[in-house]
């Protein structure tokens, strides 16, 4: 079993939608959830960091279940510009480095 | 809009050249990572410096040789690679000491390396 899984898409919603990623990981002990996103041929940007509690950043949510060891992300009223892949990153433990999951890849269509 | 950059943004070499890589960052950060990305793949860790010191090598080839001259500089040398090494190679910084941290890392915007 992957460490971090994600569904790979793509997803293809009209703009103004909301759509939600899921993404699951299997150790138990991680203690560090990111969302980044990448747009095609650059680098991994930084979108939020997912707390225990859930947090929000204008139209996105991120939230985390540590009993079902997944986390999700949110996107209200979906922009043109949100188009991109989507990676859920975990840190599984004390001193292991970040893992990454394979990427879900969003494109809105105008 | 990186604070993480990173040169040549392309390289084109042969198998027989020697090239460098370089990436800098100014965030005081202490931390330095160097990852490869193939299309339509996440990240791969290469390599993760910590207080400039090498702390992980994910059995990468001898064909790349790191260097981490100060708390602001990460080289990546290259010599001999072959054509499967061509990808985008990222450098990537965080704050704390690399693998004690639940800071995010940050990333330059990549070089984009060929191997003819």
């Amino acid at each position: 079993r992957k460490e971090v899984e994600q569904d790979p898409g793509p997803f293809n919603v009209p703009e103004g939608a909301t759509v939600a990623f899921n993404c699951t990981y299997s150790n138990s002990a991680s203690q560090s959830f990111f969302w980044y996103r990448q747009d095609c041929r650059k680098e991994p940007k930084l979108l939020m960091s997912v707390y225990s509690s859930g947090n929000e950043d204008g139209r996105f949510t991120a939230q985390l279940n540590r009993a079902s060891q997944y986390i999700s992300l949110l996107i209200r009223d979906s922009k043109l510009s949100d188009s991109a892949t989507y990676l859920c990153v975990v840190k599984p433990g004390s001193a292991r480095q970040l893992t990454f999951g394979s990427g879900t890849q969003l494109t809105v269509l105008p | 809009d990186t604070e993480v950059t990173q040169t040549p943004k392309h390289l084109v070499m042969g198998m027989t050249n020697k090239k460098s890589l370089k990436c800098e960052q100014h965030m005081g950060h202490r931390a330095m990572y160097w990852y490869k990305q193939k299309a339509k793949k996440p990240p791969e860790l290469m390599f993760v410096y910590s207080y400039e010191k090498l702390s992980i090598n994910e059995s990468v080839p001898s064909r790349f040789s790191p260097e981490c001259p100060n708390s602001s500089l990460l080289n990546l040398h290259l010599h001999a690679l072959q054509p499967e090494d061509s990808a985008l190679y990222l450098c990537a910084s965080s704050q704390d000491a690399a693998g004690l941290s639940n800071q995010p890392q940050h990333f330059g915007d990549g070089t984009r390396l060929s191997i003819l």
